[in-house]
């Protein structure tokens, strides 16, 4: 399974766009790129997928360049409520894993005023 | 969209007592039900990833003895945390993957076990 990198922790204010990159130098050919949003004592909670390019959705962009070797979760505006543990996983596709889950270390995002 | 709960939210047991958790999908039917920990602090680890019908496959350094899976039917999954120390209080996440759909998995709100 690919290994992923992220930074520990990011400092924001509320309204400002929030950009947590993340690295998978390892990923293989049928991997999806999977960011999940923890609040403490809850389980995580799926934020976007994607395979390459750009992806969006209601609550965030996630970017991935042509090499897949890296990803940006994309938070616009952020509020107080969006602090929380981000964390970015490289997921097996159909054809393999086990669905097997890897969680890295994952990122802390604090908004403040 | 898929729901997953867990029961109890919470429990506080006795050294040496057992404990069980339960992790059912609420809407879906779940072939495959997924245990995590997670100390304070501290990302989730996979445990055991449970499938309907079938003996639970752990991960390298889970006791299979101390950590009873069972995944009775496509709704429910349990986990028994048997002869529970101090040492086993964390936070136990339950993920389930939807029978027949993509490999995207929805996890529960957790339970957290104290053991004194």
């Amino acid at each position: 399974l690919a290994k992923t990198t992220q930074p520990i922790s990011m400092d924001s204010y509320e309204g400002q766009e929030v950009n947590i990159t993340c690295s998978h130098n390892n990923i293989a050919t049928n991997d999806y790129i999977t960011w999940y949003q923890q609040f403490p004592s809850q389980g995580p909670r799926f934020i976007i997928q994607g395979y390459k390019t750009k992806v969006t959705n209601e609550v965030a962009s996630l970017f991935i360049p042509a090499d897949r070797k890296s990803s940006t979760l994309s938070l616009p505006r952020v509020s107080l409520s969006d602090t929380a543990v981000y964390y970015c996983l490289v997921v097996p596709g159909l054809t393999g894993g086990g669905n097997k889950l890897t969680f890295g270390t994952g990122t802390q995002l604090k908004v403040e005023l | 969209g898929a729901v997953v709960s867990q029961h109890p939210s919470r429990v506080i047991c006795k050294s040496g007592t057992s404990v069980k958790i339960e992790c059912r999908s609420l809407d879906f039917q779940a072939t495959t039900m997924f245990w995590y920990r997670q100390f304070p602090k501290k990302s989730l680890m996979l445990m055991a990833t449970s499938n309907e019908g079938s003996k639970a496959t752990y991960e390298q350094g889970v006791e299979k003895d101390k950590f009873l899976i069972n995944h009775a039917s496509l709704t429910l999954s349990t986990l028994t945390v048997t002869s529970a120390h101090p040492e086993d209080s964390s936070f136990y996440i339950c993920s389930a993957r939807v029978r027949g759909g993509s490999y995207e998995q929805y996890f529960g709100p957790g339970t957290r076990l104290t053991v004194t």
